[in-house]
């Protein structure tokens, strides 16, 4: 499973780390994403890093504020969040797969009001 | 970016009946369409991936179809934990993007 944490309350401008560690398998090989949900706004898919870590995709709202990253000692994916804004304000969740999405992480929330 | 639009917007059905979702991209996405299910607080759930399919352990009463710009998911006999969002979501081009969402709802 990806077990998810690091969401919260942050004021705007503020930044966040979001983790993802896969327990009972190796993330080593899979492609990671990041989507995140805004109830009554439905799903962004925000994020994507390879399997190598060298392709990295972003979606415009968060480009340039968001960074992903794998570290495959530490069997997990990443997601630095800075100057957040009350937009950004969602239910981000991880997700292992390119083609074929299957495995997600159980969500985090991260509230941006001051 | 590949806008997709889903029809109905909500769906009202009874369980045992069928349920047709239909699924519109602004341009082709060849056949690199997935389907999702998702609950109230609940991760998305795939249930169909590129166009259809399958994903592990999903029921066979869930089918996907078509190609290009128009796609197609079948609920063939809804069980009473198939009432739930249903989204698309297209992979063809970054970013990729979802569709609005469909609801089926329990008559």
């Amino acid at each position: 499973r990806l077990e998810q944490s690091g969401g919260g309350l942050v004021q705007p401008g503020g930044s966040l780390r979001l983790s993802c560690e896969a327990s009972g398998f190796s993330l080593r090989g899979f492609e990671m994403n990041w989507v995140r949900h805004i109830p009554g706004k439905g799903l962004k898919w925000i994020s994507y890093i390879d399997s190598t870590g060298l392709t990295k995709y972003y979606e415009d709202s968060v480009k340039g504020r968001f960074t992903v990253s794998r570290d495959g000692a530490k069997n997990s994916v990443y997601l630095q969040m800075t100057s957040l804004r009350a937009d950004d304000t969602a239910v981000y969740y991880c997700a292992r797969g390119g083609l074929e999405v299957a495995l997600w992480g159980q969500g985090d929330l991260v509230t941006v009001s001051s | 970016e590949i806008v997709l639009t889903q029809s109905p917007a909500t769906l009202s059905l009874s369980p045992g009946e069928s349920a047709t979702l239909s699924c519109r991209a602004s341009q082709s996405v060849y056949s690199y369409l997935a389907w999702y299910q998702q609950k109230p607080g609940q991760a998305p759930r795939l249930l169909v991936y590129h166009t259809s399919s399958r994903a592990p352990d999903i029921p066979a009463r869930f089918s996907g179809s078509g190609s290009g710009t128009d796609f197609t998911l079948t609920i063939s006999s809804l069980e009473p934990e198939d009432f739930a969002i249903y989204y698309c979501q297209q992979r063809a081009n970054w970013p990729w993007t979802f569709g609005q969402g469909t609801t089926v709802d329990m008559k």
